[in-house]
Order: structure tokens, then sequence, then C-alpha cells
């Protein structure tokens, strides 16, 4: 595997079921990120991870927890969404530590919440 | 508040001819530019970047152009091919004195037809 991918590619669950969403980047990068896509927005920044430490959390509810373990992987642990939370969930990783860098994104999770 | 703009959401263009997707800022702390390609079904694809040091960055067949005074760049596609046919964002971050963090516009559909 190469770049970064992401699993599952689709999910469909209730309001009530706890799910993960997971990243993993094989570029050899510092930093990742979580961004959310709905239907005619642009894409928004959830959350930064570098060197495994949490730099930036873009007012998420908590009904979203990431964890990273490692410069290699990203989780998004979901938990008692709602139905508006429906949406393309991208991940995204980057050197890491320097200013001015391409981020390379991985094909999301299209998430449905019934 | 949209501080990043793409006026137009769909753009359709003759093979063989230019394509010009417009981009507009309101943050005068931007001082780094992307674009960004997405087929459906996959994740953006880091196209071409400029920094505010610039006002031409060329790659090939794509030259992205930033106006600072107007707080307007554009990316120009020469000639225009049907596997160009995509969405494409515009991002824009503050590196310097501001959040690192890439903030996108909605993007524009671009239809290359043969």
């Amino acid at each position: 595997e190469t770049g970064v991918t992401q699993t599952p590619r689709h999910l469909v669950m209730g309001m009530t079921n706890k799910k993960s969403l997971k990243c993993e980047q094989h570029l050899g990068h510092n930093a990742m990120y979580w961004y959310k896509q709905s239907a005619k927005k642009p894409l928004e920044l959830m959350f930064v991870y570098n060197f495994k430490e949490q730099t930036e959390n873009n007012s998420v509810p908590s009904r979203f927890s990431p964890e990273c373990p490692n410069s290699s992987h990203l989780f998004l642990h979901l938990h008692t969404l709602q139905p508006e939370d429906s949406a393309l969930y991208l991940c995204a990783s980057s050197q890491g530590g320097r200013l001015q860098e391409t981020q390379y994104f991985g094909p999301g999770t299209r998430l449905l919440v019934l | 508040d949209q501080q990043v703009k793409q006026n137009s959401p769909s753009l359709s263009v003759q093979e063989g001819r230019i394509s010009i997707l417009n981009c507009d800022y309101t943050n005068s702390m931007f001082d780094y530019f992307l674009w960004y390609k997405k087929y459906p079904a996959e994740g953006p694809t880091f196209l071409i970047s400029i920094s505010s040091i610039k006002d031409k960055n060329e790659d090939g067949r794509f030259t992205v152009f930033l106006n600072k005074s107007a707080k307007h760049l554009s990316l120009h596609i020469v000639p225009s091919q049907p596997g160009d046919s995509a969405v494409y964002f515009c991002a824009a971050s503050a590196g310097r004195g501001g959040s690192e963090k890439l903030v996108f516009g909605k993007g524009t559909k671009l239809t290359v037809n043969p």
C-alpha cells in the first residue's frame, strides 16, 4: 500500500452505534489531519496531530474523538452521532513541523447516520 | 464567513482550449495557496501551489497566478484535456503569524468536452 489509505470506504450507522474510522499513511509523514466534507460545503478541518500530539481541535463536538497512537495511524472514534454528521470524512498527512506543507489526502470514508 | 471563495460552481470547456478557474480570499494573513483536484470516489490530489512571494508558478500545463492586491488567484490549464474533468479546490494557509491550517473553497467542477 502506498500513500494514504482509509477504512472503511463506506459506513452506515445508527445514532446509538459506536464505530471507528481508520487512516494509515505510508509516506513517512509526521502530521495527520481529519477533515469533514458535507454536501455543498468546503472541506472543514477537524483535528490536527503533529508528531502524535493533537495541535488543533476545530471546535469539534465531543461525539467525535480522535486517536493517534503513532505517526502512521490516525483514528476517528464515533459515538452517538446525529444525521447531520453524515458526510465524507477525509484523512490527510504532511511532512510535519514545517510551514507551507502540502497535505496528501486519502480517499475518504462516506458516512451515513440514520 | 467564507475566507476562500470559488464563485463558479461549474465550468465547461472544449478540449484543447484554456480552462481558467478562479479563487478569491479575504484573509490578508494567507501566504500560501494550493490547488487540489478531486475525482469522484477519490480524495483530493495536490496539483500545484504558490507562495505569496511569487505571482506565478508553472508546472507543465498548469499555471497558478496570484494577485495579492486583489486577493485573487487563478489556475490556468492549457491545453485542457478530457482527463482534467474533476472538481478543483482552492486552499490557503497563513504560515507566518497565523494558523497553519488549510482553508478550502467549495470547489469548481470542471468539465472538458471532447
